[in-house]
């Protein structure tokens, strides 16, 4: 089975600065996608990046990007010039490129951003 | 378009009452998903389908839940009876998928069930 491990429950940032949410993972597949999903209050489930294993290129997306090491099982999330409304919980997810977007979720990153 | 829509966005019922939450998936999108979420055991996958056929109820925790698609624009999951230990925040999400292929999930806004 699957397993997605985000081992720092809570994450602080000062606002403008850089931080990197980290997020390993455990698979026998060969070929599968990896996200990362924003949650703020309002509950929502934001997708905010994602990244397919058959490449080695790491996805951006305007201020995140991600360090996608495969053989290590590590995806991390760097988020660059922090802004208040970043404060929200992250969670990783794997999804194999078999079973339609059947995502696992790891249990989540709470990130404040502070003035 | 306007997204994953669910019904209600808050459900306040009784222990023993029957609950129904609702889902409408995006347009054109063939795979829809039942997720539970609590402080607990976080996000879990309750059951989703592919064409309107459930195809993993693996995540369903017992005979007292149970999902219908019955076309692909409309979903219900329902608990009969319901027990506080059900209280949480369900979400319905829709993808186009295929095998090989996998849009990203597209959440609804969740359903907060308390049950008292």
């Amino acid at each position: 089975a699957q397993t997605v491990t985000q081992s720092q429950p809570e994450m602080s940032v000062q606002e403008a600065e850089t931080v990197t949410l980290s997020c390993t993972y455990d698979t026998s597949e060969s070929d599968y996608y990896l996200f990362w999903y924003k949650q703020p209050p309002s509950r929502q489930m934001i997708l905010v990046i994602r990244q397919e294993a058959y490449k080695q290129q790491n996805a951006t997306e305007n201020r995140f990007s991600v360090n996608f090491q495969k053989a290590a099982k590590s995806f991390s999330l760097k988020i660059s010039d922090s802004q208040l409304g970043d404060a929200a919980m992250y969670f990783c997810a794997y999804s194999w490129t078999g079973t339609a977007s059947k995502l696992t979720f790891g249990t989540g990153t709470r990130l404040q951003v502070t003035l | 378009d306007a997204g994953v829509i669910q019904s209600p966005r808050h459900e306040v019922t009784e222990m023993g009452q029957e609950v129904t939450l609702r889902c409408k998936p995006i347009s054109g999108h063939n795979s829809l998903f039942w997720y539970r979420q609590t402080m607990m055991r976080g996000l879990e996958l309750l059951i989703y389908f592919n064409n309107n056929v459930p195809i993993d109820d693996s995540g369903m925790p017992e005979d007292r839940f149970s999902a219908k698609m019955p076309n692909a624009s409309f979903s219900t999951l329902k608990i009969q009876p319901s027990e506080p230990r059900d209280s949480a925040v369900y979400f319905c999400a829709s993808s186009l998928g295929n095998r090989g292929y996998n849009s990203p999930l597209h959440f609804g806004n969740g359903t907060r069930l308390t049950v008292t």
